[in-house]
């Protein structure tokens, strides 16, 4: 079974309007990180927003936000007032374990394209 | 630029040919990964350095493929006798201790073998 699911292979917004991203995630683990990551046409990866598994609140950075469902197993991404520059890839991806676990890699979904139109 | 650096940034190569790649981690950093990530696809894990410990290896890091990272600061990857289907980018990052557990990433080294 895959570790991180996004359902949505492309997504479509206007300008100024807010978008969500889908993620959900499986793992037998009591301690896991989330994290979202933009990969534009450049290729390099760019951190966006982190959740624990532990942290009671949704995560916010900025336009992004975290919409933690940890009975659902999910994680989706909100972006608000999107922007021409949000066009990009978008990946979820889960640390199990720890956050000083020894191994602490990330499991990556397969993305969705989100692209923003004027 | 303190970030993560790769190098080469794109390789064309003939099938059969070896590769190598190069991953400048950020200095304070002594953790190391390297992924590929092939197109439509999230990037897969292949190794895990800390330190100059290779401490993980997945299943795709065929033997053909090997890392070092001997002094525990830059990393290489090299890719023997390349074929078609190892055409793909690959991605470094590193961590430091602490924090939540975020890798930062290179830019990535694209292979194209022909």
């Amino acid at each position: 079974a895959q570790k991180i699911t996004q359902t949505q292979p492309g997504m479509f917004v206007q300008e100024k309007e807010a978008v969500t991203l889908d993620c959900t995630y499986d793992t037998s683990d009591q301690s896991y990180g989330l994290f979202w990551y933009k990969q534009p046409s450049s290729g390099e990866m760019i951190f966006l927003i982190y959740q624990g598994s532990y942290d009671e609140q949704n995560a916010t950075e900025g336009r992004y936000s975290l919409n933690f469902q940890k009975a659902r197993k999910s994680a989706n991404l909100v972006i608000s007032a999107s922007q021409l520059g949000d066009s990009a890839m978008y990946f979820c991806a889960m640390r199990e374990g720890g956050r000083n676990s020894g191994y602490s890699t990330l499991t990556f979904g397969k993305g969705t394209m989100l692209l923003v139109s004027p | 630029d303190t970030g993560v650096s790769q190098n080469p940034r794109h390789k064309i190569t003939k099938r059969g040919q070896n590769v190598t790649f190069r991953c400048d981690p950020i200095s304070e950093h002594n953790r190391l990964y390297w992924y590929r990530q092939t197109l439509g696809q999230g990037p897969e894990f292949l190794t895990y350095f800390q330190n100059e410990a290779q401490l993980e290896k997945s299943r795709l890091l065929s033997d053909r493929f090997s890392a070092e990272r001997p002094k525990g600061s830059f990393s290489t990857l090299e890719i023997q006798r390349t074929e078609q289907g190892d055409s793909a980018m690959y991605l470094c990052a590193s961590r430091g201790q602490g924090g939540t557990g975020e890798l930062f990433f290179g830019e990535g080294s694209r292979l194209t073998v022909l």
